[in-house]
């Protein structure tokens, strides 16, 4: 159980392209989801937080307007990567939460390795 | 906010032999911490956790001790395998926020 799928795995494409990331609870409802950027050999950076039905929480330094967020359903979180540019290129990661409580733990897709030329 | 640290940065082991991983953090309210093993670019898979009212939590070769007067909890890994070498992260959370703060990572090689 808790599976939790990211799609595409791998993304190539030009500057100025916007590129949208899917995650998905496949089994399981997630009212919180979580998104993530991987530098190599680093830790996780939590990006923005995303709600069910509401504006996603963003962290310091995360420009809303290039990461658009939006988590329409209890199963689907996505990503997009407006008028990405060489210094976006990264490892994408999401995760969700199973269940209610905050005390539960996080489950992440298989993360999305973007590269812009 | 919380600070996590973890260390060492990289262990390399023999296989058979165990793998002690260190966290500390500076939340005292914090209280959930789970494990994380992420294998070269794939997903981080949780491991084990362990929340604040237990010590100890074992789950076959893992076990993870909680300290929470120091604020200190590891991961032990016993008779380790080629199969265990991955990044192992650390993550501690409180009952306030809905995020987890990460370590930064360890890099365990167990060598054959």
């Amino acid at each position: 159980g808790a599976v939790v799928s990211q799609h595409p795995s791998r993304v190539i494409c030009k500057s100025g392209t916007s590129v949208k990331i899917e995650c998905r609870s496949l089994d399981f409802q997630a009212t919180t989801m979580f998104w993530y950027r991987q530098f190599p050999k680093k830790s996780l950076m939590l990006m923005a937080t995303s709600n069910e039905g509401s504006k996603a929480t963003y962290e310091q330094g995360v420009e809303k307007d290039k990461f658009l967020i939006n988590h329409a359903s209890l199963t689907l979180s996505t990503l997009t990567v407006t008028s990405a540019h060489p210094e976006d290129s990264s490892f994408y990661i999401c995760s969700a939460r199973q269940g209610w409580s905050f005390n539960q733990p996080q489950h992440f897709g298989d993360g999305t390795r973007l590269s812009i030329l | 906010g919380e600070n996590v640290e973890q260390h060492p940065s990289t262990l390399s082991v023999q296989e058979g032999d165990s793998a002690v991983i260190k966290c500390t953090y500076s939340d005292s309210a914090s209280n959930y911490f789970p494990w994380y093993k992420q294998e070269l670019g794939k997903r981080p898979q949780l491991i084990i956790d362990i929340r604040s009212n237990v010590g100890e939590k074992k789950d076959q070769r893992i076990a993870v001790t909680l300290n929470k007067t120091a604020k200190h909890f590891s991961l032990h890994i016993t008779e380790t395998q080629p199969e265990d070498s991955a990044v192992y992260f650390c993550a501690a959370k409180d009952n306030y926020g809905q995020n987890f703060v990460f370590g930064p990572g360890t890099r365990l090689s167990v060598l054959p």
